[in-house]
C-alpha cells in the first residue's frame, strides 16, 4: 500500500512561534486532509487538499501533487495547538491511509 | 446538521466477553468506515460499507471482527472474545456518495478498554 511519512515526529514550541509540518507520499493520491488530533483524543477536520493552497485562520496547508508532498502551517502558534497532526491521503474511492503523526506541544 | 455520532463513547469488557460498537453517519452519507487506533500509533483502516454491503474489509481480523451496516439504523462492529490486544479507539467516518475521493467526516471514537 502507499507510504505515509510525517516528520518531525516530535516537535515543541514556545506560544507565538511558527511552524512547518510536512507529509509526503509515495504515490498518486485523489484525496489528502489534515487533522488535528487534540488531547481529548477528538480528530477535527482541518484541511480538504488534494492539491494547492487552502488557509483558514492561523493555519494553511500546501500540497504539492507532483511532488508527492504536503506541508501544514501553524503561525503564531496557541497551547490550544497541542495534540497529534495527522496525513492521510486517499488513492480510490476507498479508506485513507494515515500517516504516524507529528506531535505537537506548545508551551507558554 | 449533526455530524458523525458513535456510542458509546467508552466501553470496558472483560476478556471473553463481546463488544459492540455503533456509528450512526452523517445526514445523507451513504459510506461508512471504520478505523483501529492503538495507542501512541495513527489510525489504521479495517473496513468500509455502504447500505447492506461490505465493499472492503481488508484491514478486518479474520477472526472476531465482524461489521455490518444495515438499511435501517447505524453501522455496527462487532468484536466477540475480546482480548486485551483489543484495547483500542475505534473511530467511524463517514461520506457522501462517492466516484473517488471525498472528505470523511469522523466520528468522537468509542474507547475500549478490555480487562
Amino acid at each position: 500500500g502507499i507510504q505515509v511519512e510525517q516528520s518531525p515526529p516530535d516537535l515543541i514550541l514556545q506560544e507565538g512561534a511558527n511552524s512547518t509540518l510536512r507529509c509526503n507520499f509515495s504515490d498518486s493520491v485523489n484525496n489528502l486532509q489534515w487533522f488535528h488530533q487534540n488531547p481529548w483524543g477528538q480528530l477535527i477536520n482541518l484541511f480538504y487538499i488534494p492539491s494547492g493552497t487552502k488557509q483558514n485562520g492561523r493555519l494553511s496547508a500546501t500540497t504539492v501533487a507532483t511532488e508527492r508532498y504536503s506541508l501544514l502551517y501553524i503561525s503564531s502558534s496557541q497551547t490550544t495547538d497541542s495534540g497529534v497532526y495527522f496525513c492521510a491521503v486517499q488513492t480510490g474511492a476507498n479508506n485513507l491511509f494515515f500517516g504516524t503523526g507529528t506531535r505537537l506541544t506548545v508551551i507558554p | 446538521n449533526a455530524g458523525v455520532m458513535q456510542n458509546p463513547r467508552h466501553l470496558v469488557r472483560r476478556r471473553g466477553q463481546e463488544a459492540r460498537l455503533r456509528c450512526s453517519p452523517m445526514k445523507g452519507h451513504s459510506h461508512v468506515y471504520w478505523y483501529r487506533q492503538l495507542p501512541e500509533e495513527g489510525l489504521k483502516f479495517m473496513v468500509y460499507l455502504q447500505k447492506e454491503n461490505i465493499i472492503d474489509e481488508s484491514g478486518m481480523p479474520k477472526e472476531r471482527f465482524s461489521a455490518e451496516f444495515p438499511k435501517e439504523g447505524p453501522s455496527i462492529l462487532r468484536i466477540q472474545q475480546v482480548v486485551r490486544g483489543d484495547s483500542a479507539a475505534y473511530f467511524c467516518a463517514s461520506s457522501p456518495p462517492v466516484l473517488a475521493g471525498e472528505t470523511q467526516y469522523f466520528g468522537p471514537g468509542t474507547r475500549l478498554l478490555v480487562l
